[in-house]
Order: C-alpha cells, then structure tokens, then sequence
C-alpha cells in the first residue's frame, strides 16, 4: 500500500514550452500533495503544498506563475513549470499524505527535467 | 522557517560498525522527524520516524532518538551492510510549512 507515481519519468523540452507533470496516489486518498525540487546531490527543496480543491500555497522564492499547481482530486495533482528555462532543468519530486493522518508523506519516483 | 542542519555530509565506516547521523531543528513547535534513504536517481524511502512524545524508536537495525529540549535527533545503523551505503536525509515538519524540512544529506558509505 501507499503507492505514489509520478508521470513522465523523464523529459526532455525546449526553451519556452511548457511541461506538466503528473503525481498521482494509487491506493489512498491525499487531499495535501508536497512538490520538492532536488538538484543533483542536493537536498530536496520544499516548493508547495498542494490542496484539494483550493490554491496551492508556495515557499518563498518559489514563482506561483512559473509553477502552476492544480490539485483536481483527491488522487491527482499536476505541477506544471510553464516557459521552461535552462535553470528550471532539476529532478522534481511529489509526495502525498494519506488523508487521515497529519504526518507521513510518500514520495513519487520524481521526474527528471531537462531544458534545453 | 524551520531550520534543520544535518552532520555529516559524508560518513565512512567498516561492514558491519556503527553509523550514527545527527541532526539539529529550530522551531520549537516540530512534532515529527522522519528519516529517508535514497539511492541515486530514486526515491526517497521512508525508514523510520519519531514523534515529538517519544524519545527513542527502534526497528531491527535502526533507531532513532529526539532529544526535543536540545532540538536534535539522531539515526543510528547497527550492524552496517553494503546494502546501507545511500544518501540518508533527516527532516523535520516545523516552521510553519505544511511540508517537510529536509537536512542536506548524508552519504553513508559502507566498506566491505
């Protein structure tokens, strides 16, 4: 049980497209997703909470527009990093926290990012 | 926000020692400390956590200790395998985020 997938596993775009990408809780229900940003051999980097029917909230620094967040149900958030740069290129990952309890969260297997 | 600081950054040791990573926070108000392993390009897995009403937690080869007055907790590995080589991240659900604080990792490294 407590299974997070995230989609795609890797991709590859251009500068200024946009890219989306998808965390989904197979086995439970989330109302709160977590999206991290991990540089290589780096720590991960909280960006925003993810709510379930209300606007996501965002770190500091973190730019709501750059990274548009839509939480449609109660298994599915996207993270969508929209005109895509160089230096947006990371390994993002999701996490989720079964409803019903206020600590344990559960990664996806992330998704690698590279602009060009 | 929360502040979590993680030591140390690399930390070698002989099949079969000791390992112990150690970890400070700074909000006072953090109830939760879940420690993580990732291996390269997967991830993180949750090994154990502890909560801010117990002091000490064990599972077969891992415990994990919170001293709350110091605001520090400690992983300890026991009877290291190779299979324990892996980055270690502490974290901790202070400061105000709904999120976790992570630490900046350990790279545990097991000599055969």
């Amino acid at each position: 049980g407590a299974v997070v997938s995230q989609h795609p596993s890797r991709v590859i775009c251009k500068s200024g497209t946009s890219v989306k990408i998808e965390c989904r809780s197979l086995d439970f229900q989330a109302t709160t997703m977590f999206w991290y940003r991990q540089f290589p051999k780096k720590s991960l980097m909280l960006m925003a909470t993810s709510n379930e029917g209300s606007k996501a909230t965002y770190e500091q620094g973190v730019e709501k527009d750059k990274f548009l967040i839509n939480h449609a149900s109660l298994t599915l958030s996207t993270l969508t990093v929209t005109s895509a740069h160089p230096e947006d290129s990371s390994f993002y990952i999701c996490s989720a926290r079964p409803d019903g309890r206020w600590d344990t969260q559960y990664f996806g297997p992330g998704t690698r990012l590279t602009v060009l | 926000g929360e502040n979590v600081e993680q030591h140390p950054s690399t930390l070698s040791v002989q099949e079969g020692d000791s390992a112990v990573i150690k970890c400070t926070y700074s909000d006072s108000a953090s109830n939760y400390f879940p420690w993580y392993k990732q291996e390269l390009g997967k991830r993180p897995q949750l090994i154990i956590d502890i909560r801010s009403n117990v002091g000490e937690k064990k599972d077969q080869r891992i415990a994990v200790t919170l001293n709350k007055t110091a605001k520090h907790f400690s992983l300890h590995i026991t009877e290291t395998q190779p299979e324990d080589s892996a980055v270690y991240f502490c974290a901790a659900n202070g400061g105000g985020a709904d999120g976790l604080t992570f630490g900046k990792g350990t790279h545990l490294i097991i000599q055969p």
